[in-house]
């Protein structure tokens, strides 16, 4: 059974990076047959997809959040992370990271999130 | 506001059948068939209940169905349970941009 598990800090400040990794057990970040996703919820609001890696590490994100995500692939740990830059209170919000079989294009397991505030 | 319409609720007494709607455009839910319907229980993992349209994955209740007719898609809850209570999300493939997932902004169904 695949399981994921985000973890990192729940506060950022205004202006800064927020940094994210989801551990992945129970299947291999390495599997050429799934991309590796983050999404959000803010709260209240709906779900946001953010983007995702792949085992050779190339990326792709939601164009509204412009060049601010980063991610990146730790093979040797199974996990995968996000960097997020310049942080505003509209970054807050429960980040999830979900498996991505792109050839059904669907998140097929998630983690349970974690909420990520960002206040002074 | 976001990409995908839903209801924001739902309601259904046990053994009860209640359908939520999501709608889209031709750019997502209408031009492709990669819908997916997601279950959250607030504080747990979502859970994957339909993809590509219509499809179950091993484990979820035949009692969630799903369908589309042009721009809208659908999930069908048959013989409603109160674990059935959950929000409900969908999502769709769009082709805006490279690749890019859009998701609905959920609808909380209540069992009564």
């Amino acid at each position: 059974q695949v399981q994921l598990q985000e973890s990192g800090p729940g506060l950022v400040k205004p202006s800064e990076t927020l940094s994210l990794t989801c551990t992945v057990s129970g299947g291999s970040v390495s599997n050429s047959n799934y991309y590796w996703s983050w999404i959000r919820q803010p709260p209240g609001k709906g779900l946001e997809w953010i983007g995702y890696i792949y085992y050779s590490g190339s990326t792709n994100h939601n164009p509204s959040l412009k060049s601010r995500v980063t991610m990146t692939l730790d093979t040797s740990k199974n996990q995968f992370s996000l960097k997020l830059s310049s942080v505003t209170a509209a970054d807050t919000a429960v980040y999830f990271c979900a498996r991505l079989p792109p050839a059904t294009v669907t998140f097929d397991y998630w983690g349970q999130g974690t909420l990520v505030t960002v206040s002074s | 506001q976001s990409a995908l319409t839903q209801p924001p609720s739902a309601s259904g007494s046990p053994g009860q059948s209640v359908t939520i709607s999501c709608t889209g455009t031709s750019s997502d839910v209408g031009a492709y068939n990669y819908v997916s319907w997601f279950q959250h229980h607030p504080g747990k993992a979502p859970k994957l209940m339909i993809y590509e349209v219509n499809k179950r994955p091993s484990g979820v209740p035949d009692r969630f169905s799903g369908s589309k007719s042009g721009n809208t898609a659908s999930l069908t809850v048959s013989g409603l349970q109160a674990e059935d209570e959950a929000d409900y999300y969908c999502s769709s493939y769009t082709s805006s941009h490279n690749f890019e997932v859009v998701f609905g902004g959920g609808t909380k169904l209540t069992v009564l």
